[in-house]
């Protein structure tokens, strides 16, 4: 059963901590996307990648936010320093070709106190 | 910029009832996903449509996408307990070169009462 897998699932940490979520896609899918989820705000794209590329991180803030894809196998999104509006669910996706249909991970619940 | 506005926001019926929720966008998509999420979850595919008039059918669910692919409903005939979870819409545009991202709505949050 292929699925996306996110670790932590869950994590609390103190302002100003560095803070590494970490995302395994689906084997054979060549997109990744990283999502927040807020009550307020829904689902917000950060950022994503096709064939490990960066294409699109405009959602991201780029003080103090990062994504990478080291290899295929692995995506990460940084935090560094965290503040506590960072606080929600972290959501990884990935998908394949042209199609955007995209398949998520359980997220990372990230409370920053 | 691109919107999709989803209602109603909240919605909760009685097992057996049925129930249409709506995805609205003044914008033209290329494709529309529905999408449900249970608590503690990601969320799931349910069905992607894409064209004008088109109508999806998964199990009790019925999925219609406008002529004018600007909106899009969800139908549940006979609800049950399991149907309970966010519902989530979101479109895609692929107009803009190699932009793949999608647009998404807030979701109808579903409550399912036995």
């Amino acid at each position: 059963d292929a699925r996306v897998t996110q670790t932590p699932r869950h994590k609390v940490t103190e302002m100003g901590q560095e803070v590494t979520m970490r995302c395994q896609p689906i084997l054979g899918h060549n997109t990744v996307f990283w999502y927040r989820q807020t009550m307020m705000q829904g689902l917000e794209l950060l950022a994503y990648f096709r064939n490990r590329a960066p294409l699109d991180d405009s959602g991201m803030p780029k003080d103090r936010f990062s994504a990478e894809m080291p290899d295929a196998t692995l995506a990460t999104l940084k935090i560094q320093p965290s503040e506590p509006r960072d606080s929600a669910v972290y959501f990884c996706a990935s998908g394949y070709g042209k199609n955007t249909e995209a398949f998520f991970g359980q997220g990372t619940r990230l409370t920053v106190v | 910029t691109q919107l999709l506005e989803q209602s109603p926001q909240f919605l909760s019926i009685q097992e057996g009832e049925n129930l249409t929720v709506y995805c609205n966008s003044s914008s033209v998509f290329s494709s529309l996903q529905w999408y449900r999420q249970e608590p503690g979850e990601g969320p799931v595919l349910l069905v992607t449509v894409v064209t004008g008039g088109e109508v999806k059918k998964l199990k009790r669910l019925t999925f219609q996408f406008g002529d004018a692919r600007k909106d899009s409903s969800l139908h549940i005939t006979a609800a049950q307990p399991g149907d309970t979870g966010l519902y989530l819409c979101a479109g895609g545009d692929f107009r803009a070169g190699n932009n793949r991202k999608l647009i998404w709505g807030l979701g109808t949050s579903l409550a399912v009462n036995p």
